[in-house]
């Protein structure tokens, strides 16, 4: 059972061009988190989302920022124009499906993929 | 005042020692704890679920205290191994919400 997976894991962009990060979450896992985290710096929250929905963007800058996840397919972290000040790892996570009172707790865990590094020349 | 609040550390204990961490959160309607462990450059990794009042796995033990509000992590016979940073995590079901901590420095010396 393959874990998290994440695509490309290191990524060189100039400044102004597009970056795409994608995730492939767990098998069976329909939610999935995305995090950024600067150098020496905690894990920030970005967005969370289940197949085709947004539930939760509250991290997200409100520019340049996107993410969604596809029916088919893997979650796309997509970052345009970027700028020197968005390199940063981007974590992607998942879990099996979000904890309900009453429910197992371990529905809320996450696992982690292993990371994109983004650098912004 | 942060959600989850940790010591930034770094605690920097002999091999051997017993070292514990504390996490408090401000948010009572918080209904799922963990603890990660992140080395450098790494990805967080899960340590511990914490439910109920708490619960051990091996050297590590971890206990939910809700009146006061808080988690902590006890790590027993510490290995070099252990040498990471540690994470607090809370969880709001309702709000679908979840809260890292800004994670905790462990370095165990020889």
């Amino acid at each position: 059972n393959a874990g998290v997976m994440q695509n490309p894991r290191h990524l060189v962009r100039r400044r102004g061009q597009e970056a795409r990060l994608r995730c492939s979450p767990m098998k069976g896992h329909s939610h999935v988190y995305w995090y950024r985290q600067l150098p020496e710096e905690g894990l920030k929250f970005m967005v969370y989302l289940q197949k085709e929905n947004i539930i939760d963007e509250s991290g997200m800058p409100k520019e340049r920022f996107s993410a969604e996840f596809p029916k088919e397919g893997p979650s796309i972290l997509r970052i345009q124009q970027v700028v020197r000040g968005d390199s940063a790892a981007y974590f992607c996570a998942s879990s099996p499906g979000q904890g309900v009172r009453g429910r197992e707790p371990h529905t809320d865990t996450q696992y982690f993929g292993p990371g994109t590094r983004l650098t912004v020349l | 005042r942060k959600e989850v609040e940790q010591d930034p550390g770094p605690f920097n204990v002999p091999e051997g020692a017993t070292v514990a961490f504390n996490c408090t959160y401000s948010n009572s309607a918080s209904q799922s704890f963990f603890w990660y462990r992140q080395d450098c450059r790494k990805e967080p990794k899960l340590l511990m679920s914490v439910y109920s009042s708490g619960n051990e796995d091996g050297r590590f033990t971890a206990q939910l205290n809700r009146a006061s509000q808080y988690i902590s992590l006890l790590i027993r016979d510490s290995k070099l191994s252990d040498s990471a940073t540690y994470l607090c995590v809370a969880w709001y079901s309702s709000a679908s919400k979840i809260i890292f901590g800004s994670g905790t420095r462990l370095s165990i010396r020889p």
